[in-house]
């Protein structure tokens, strides 16, 4: 089975510094990896997704992720974080069996990114 | 990109009546869709996954009869809660996956939070 887990309830980043959020995975099989963004009262906006090829993945609103297979390892990255950035955050792993477009969704990572 | 609306936003109802959530894919067909339950400041939950002209298939512990899960057509899925009680009270989300994206993000919908008094 496959789980995904985000190690940090909660990540506080002054504005203008660089901000991450981990994630690492646990999947038989090459893992689909997806971040994810919520905002209050609101669905999920994908930000970006990893399925093969180049390791630094690069997404919306200037965020990036790299995958790193030995550490089973997916943290999303933005280089310079601003106070808009402050939301819940999702990482989420597929499997690349056939098991549907199902995802497994880690716990949340909540960033708050102050002036 | 690919829009998922959900409807109500947000529904305040009496215990013991039913409420039903829709959820539409606007520009893409959806074979599949999900969903979800979230609790305050929690994670998602998935509920069920509902294919179209299919019944869904629901998670464990998740009441069929409780949540009930239409797919009729590749654009609509809803979810009833029959006889609600306080403690359905939830964010619910659907999201949405098309039959070539199996490598594709899901789209989300924005959510309904049910509040049942």
């Amino acid at each position: 089975a496959q789980s995904v887990a985000q190690p940090e309830d909660q990540v506080n980043v002054a504005e203008g510094n660089p901000l991450t959020v981990k994630c690492t995975y646990s999947v038989s099989g090459n893992p689909y990896l997806f971040w994810y963004v919520q905002y209050p009262n609101r669905g999920l906006q994908f930000l970006l997704k990893y399925i093969t090829g180049d390791n630094l993945v690069k997404g919306s609103y200037g965020f990036e992720a790299e995958f790193n297979k030995s550490q089973t390892s997916f943290h999303l990255k933005k280089p310079s974080a601003l106070v808009s950035d402050s939301a819940l955050y999702f990482c989420a792993v597929r499997p690349d069996q056939a098991a549907g477009n199902k995802l497994t969704f880690g716990g949340g990572t909540r960033v708050l990114v102050k002036p | 990109g690919a829009v998922v609306s959900q409807h109500p936003s947000w529904v305040i109802c009496k215990s013991g009546t039913s409420v039903k959530i829709e959820c539409r894919s606007l520009d893409f067909q959806a074979t599949t869709m999900f969903w979800y339950r979230q609790f305050p400041k929690q994670s998602l939950m998935l509920m069920a996954t509902s294919n179209e002209g299919s019944k869904a298939t629901y998670e464990q512990g998740v009441e069929k009869d409780k949540f009930l899960i239409n797919h009729a057509s590749l654009t609509l899925s809803t979810l009833t809660v029959t006889s609600a009680h306080p403690e359905d009270s939830s964010f619910y989300i659907c999201s949405a996956g098309s039959r070539t994206g199996y490598n594709s993000p899901l789209h989300f919908g924005n959510g309904t939070r049910l509040t049942v008094t």
